[in-house]
Formats: structure tokens, sequence, C-alpha cells
């Protein structure tokens, strides 16, 4: 099956700081999606993008879908912004969303 | 609009019981998904189903669980003589169509056998 994977695996950020957060995939896809596991648990859709760029406040993502790449860049970062980042992708042939070990970020006050 | 409910939030079992994990999907939404978080690991996918049928089982353990989606009410996702491995976070989620739409997700399941 296609393999999903991300970097790095651990972050720490003091606030106020940028980052960017990679996931490669290893096959042609037709949906990512990237999403945020806050501390209670609960995962949060940020983005649907599986090819081009979006934006959404401090956050905005772009996929390369031709080199099987997508980045996920979290600009002037708050401590709510903790948690763990998924990068989730689903094949033509496939029904699910296959997902990556995610991305753990802390961000210190 | 209500997004995708699942029901209990919290479920404690002890070793040998049924648990029943109950998930609505977002209005108008006929495909449903199910997938299992262990501790410390990301989602797993188990099973996707569309009104009264099973599409997708390949991720589902053969043995113990099951899923149905019947033309009225919740996905029911049933786990029967659960052991201490089955402690996970379920997560359901649903989806306009298939092929290339949005999955919204619900808040999960966590359950806890004792």
């Amino acid at each position: 099956g296609i393999q999903v994977e991300q970097s790095p695996p651990d972050l720490i950020l003091q606030e106020g700081a940028n980052s960017t957060l990679r996931c490669n995939f290893s096959d042609s896809v037709n949906n990512l999606q990237w999403f945020h596991q806050n501390p209670w648990g609960q995962l949060i859709n940020l983005f649907y993008i599986p090819s081009g760029t979006k934006q959404n406040g401090r956050l905005s993502a772009t996929t390369v879908a031709t080199e099987r790449y997508s980045l996920l860049y979290i600009s002037s970062s708050q401590t709510t912004d903790s948690g763990v980042y998924f990068c989730a992708v689903r094949t033509n042939a496939g029904n699910m969303l296959t997902f990556g070990g995610g991305t753990r970020l802390m961000v210190k006050p | 609009n209500a997004g995708v409910m699942q029901n209990p939030r919290h479920l404690v079992r002890r070793r040998g019981q049924e648990a029943r994990l109950r998930c609505s999907p977002m209005k108008g939404h006929s495909h449903v998904y199910w997938y299992r978080q262990l501790p410390e690991e990301g989602l797993k996918f188990m099973v996707y189903l569309q009104k009264e049928n099973i599409i997708d089982e390949s991720g589902m353990p053969k043995e113990r669980f099951s899923a149905e989606f019947p033309k009225e009410g919740p996905s029911i996702l049933r786990i029967q003589q659960v052991v201490r491995g089955d402690s996970a976070a379920y997560f359901c989620a649903s989806s306009l169509d298939r092929s290339t739409d949005t999955q919204y997700f619900g808040p999960g399941t966590r359950l806890t056998v004792l």
C-alpha cells in the first residue's frame, strides 16, 4: 500500500516562531488532508489539498502532486497550535485515508 | 449544521464484554468510515460503509469486530468479547461522496478495557 512519511517527528518552538512540516507519499493521490489533533484528542480539519496552495489565517499548505509531497506552514505560532499534525492521503484506487505518523508540535510561551 | 456525532465519548468495559460504538454522519452524507488510533500512533482504517452496505472492510480484524450502517439510524461498530488490546480511540468520518471528497471526523470514542 501507499507509504506516508512525515517530518520532523517532533518539533519544539518558541511562541511567535514559524515552522514547516513535510509530508511525503509514495504513490499518486486524489485526496490529501491535513489535520490537527489537539491535546484533548479531537481531530480538526485544516486543509483538503490534493494539489496547489491554500491559506487559512496563519496556516498555509502546498501540495506538489507530481513530486509527491505536501508542506504545511505555521506562521507566528501560538501555544494553542500545540498538538499532533497529521497528513492523510487516498489513492485513486483506494477507499480509505492512509495517515502518516504525525508531527508532534509543542509551542512554548 | 451539526458535524459528525459519536457516542459515547468514553466507554469502559471489562474483558469479555461487548462494546457498541455509534456514529451519526453529517447531514446529507451517506459514506461512513471507521478508523482506530492506538496510543501514540496514527489512525488506521478499519471499514468503509454506505447505507446498508459494507464496501471495504480490509482493515477490520476478522474476528470479534463487525460494523453496520442501517437504512435508518447511526452506523454501529461492535466489538465482541473485548480484550485489553482493543483499548484505543475509535474515530468515525463521513463524506458526501467517495471519490475525492473531504472526510470529516467525529470527536472519537475512547474505549478502555479493564
